[in-house]
């Protein structure tokens, strides 16, 4: 029983477009959800975050909109740049459950120069 | 800021051998998480640490999997005897709190990349 779902294995872009990754939750208990990053050969990196209170949190390029209603969350990137190719995790967690996050199966970004 | 450091990086071993990997959190950070990521999917959880307590196990599979963490800082992870579908990058992380607290972070490491035989 999947809880995060990503349901495209890969995204190509070109330089300087938007890049929109979706993720879908199951589970109403979870009120925080993460995006990570992930290159080969490393560990995830955490990307940005946002709270079931909010429905767009904005890091530079990064922003993340939740529809609680849908379930549903969103990372764009704007603009794309080559160096953001990587594996996109999509995470939730309840609060206050001691941090346990369920990860998605990832999202494989290709921006092409 | 060292990162969470893990050795080794790779490992090859056949199955019903034994194997042991070792995380270093970073400084400071009171919660120590285990993940096993297979190919294909996304990190899952097998055990969190709250300094040297375990806080939650119940993805670890216990008859064959233990794990430890002494004096509340480095963890072992073992597996024994190792099974063919036990194949993953078994990923070390850790936070500064680990209580969903919100703005809150993982640390991961690189991993150990386990392949069975």
């Amino acid at each position: 029983d999947q809880q995060v779902k990503q349901n495209s294995p890969s995204l190509s872009v070109q330089e300087g477009r938007i890049s929109i990754l979706n993720c879908d939750y199951t589970n109403s208990m979870f009120d925080y959800f993460l995006w990570y990053k992930k290159y080969p050969a490393e560990g995830p990196t955490f990307l940005i975050s946002i709270s079931s209170i909010k429905d767009k949190n904005e890091d530079g390029r990064f922003t993340v909109f939740l529809n609680k209603s849908a379930k549903h969350l969103s990372l764009h990137i704007v603009p794309s740049q080559p160096g953001d190719s990587a594996v996109y995790f999509c995470a939730a967690t309840p609060v206050g459950s001691n941090y346990k996050l369920t990860f998605g199966k990832g999202t494989l970004l290709t921006v092409n120069p | 800021e060292a990162g969470v450091a893990q050795s080794p990086r790779y490992k090859i071993i056949e199955k019903r051998q034994s194997v042991a990997f070792w995380c270093n959190p970073i400084s400071g950070h009171a919660t120590l998480y285990w993940y096993q990521q297979i190919l294909g999917q996304g990190p899952k959880l097998l055990i969190q640490f709250q300094n040297n307590g375990v806080v939650d196990d119940s993805q670890l599979p216990k008859d064959r999997f233990s794990a430890e963490r002494l004096k509340g800082v480095d963890s072992t992870l073992k597996i024994q005897p190792a099974k063919l579908e036990d194949s993953a990058v078994y990923l070390c992380a850790s936070s500064s709190q680990g209580t969903g607290g919100g703005n809150e972070k993982l640390f991961f490491g690189s991993g150990t990349q386990l392949s069975v035989l």
